[in-house]
């Protein structure tokens, strides 16, 4: 859901520790979804995707979930160091009011990694 | 190496003026779109453009205004009838309009009113 204000879902864990950011899309037709990264004053970052064809995938540290029935995606990211602390988005590319797709990004959860 | 570049990176505008963001991409992308982003929230929707001399009203377009005269240029007015413009504005592309190999963003222009 879309947080209000400055409500944005944190989640701290512990340097070294495997991280999880969750994320329940919205548009069951949607096809292709992709985790961004946002570092404070910078644009977001592209991270990994997923098409839906795929339940998982990895990247270098990085692994994403999708589990259509649900509607839910997940980020694990392992290890996670200092540099990992950000701001990390999902977006599903649905249908706009149109017929073009277009990507809608989810409010974002910050993550904040403790030494 | 092919980007996206967003200028200037901090703007500061006074009440009652108009004040233009600029938004270049060398990665020969047909679509285009700015965001605005408030502290602590997700990105909203204010114009997209799909191809050259045509663009498209977003979520929160008044206020804004586009031109897309260059395939590889796409700069957002604000103008004076946006009541509350102090943001983080992001400029993004992708290959075409259907998202099918997502959006490449540049890297923001904070606008401050003053």
């Amino acid at each position: 859901g879309e947080s209000v204000g400055l409500h944005l879902p944190t989640l701290s864990v512990q340097e070294g520790d495997n991280s999880i950011i969750n994320c329940a899309y919205s548009n069951s037709a949607s096809d292709y979804f992709i985790w961004y990264k946002q570092e404070s004053g910078k644009g977001p970052q592209f991270i990994i995707d997923i098409r839906s064809n795929m339940d998982k995938r990895q990247g270098q540290r990085v692994t994403v979930l999708l589990n259509k029935t649900v509607k839910h995606l997940s980020l694990q990211i392992a290890a996670t160091q200092p540099g990992d602390s950000a701001v990390y988005f999902c977006a599903e590319n649905s249908i706009s009011s149109g017929s073009a797709r277009q990507l809608t990004f989810g409010s974002g959860t910050q993550l904040t990694v403790l030494p | 190496d092919g980007g996206i570049t967003q200028s200037p990176k901090y703007l500061f505008r006074k009440e009652g003026q108009n004040v233009t963001l600029s938004c270049e991409q060398n990665l020969n992308h047909d679509a285009m779109y700015w965001y605005r982003q408030d502290p602590g929230q997700g990105l909203r929707l204010i114009y997209y453009s799909q191809i050259v001399n045509d663009f498209q009203k977003g979520d929160i377009a008044e206020g804004y205004s586009v031109s897309r005269e260059k395939k590889e240029s796409f700069p957002l007015t604000v103008t004076s009838a946006q009541k509350n413009p102090t943001a983080f504005y992001l400029c993004a592309s992708s290959i075409d309009l259907g998202a099918r190999y997502g959006y490449t963003f540049g890297s923001g222009t904070r606008l401050t009113v003053v």
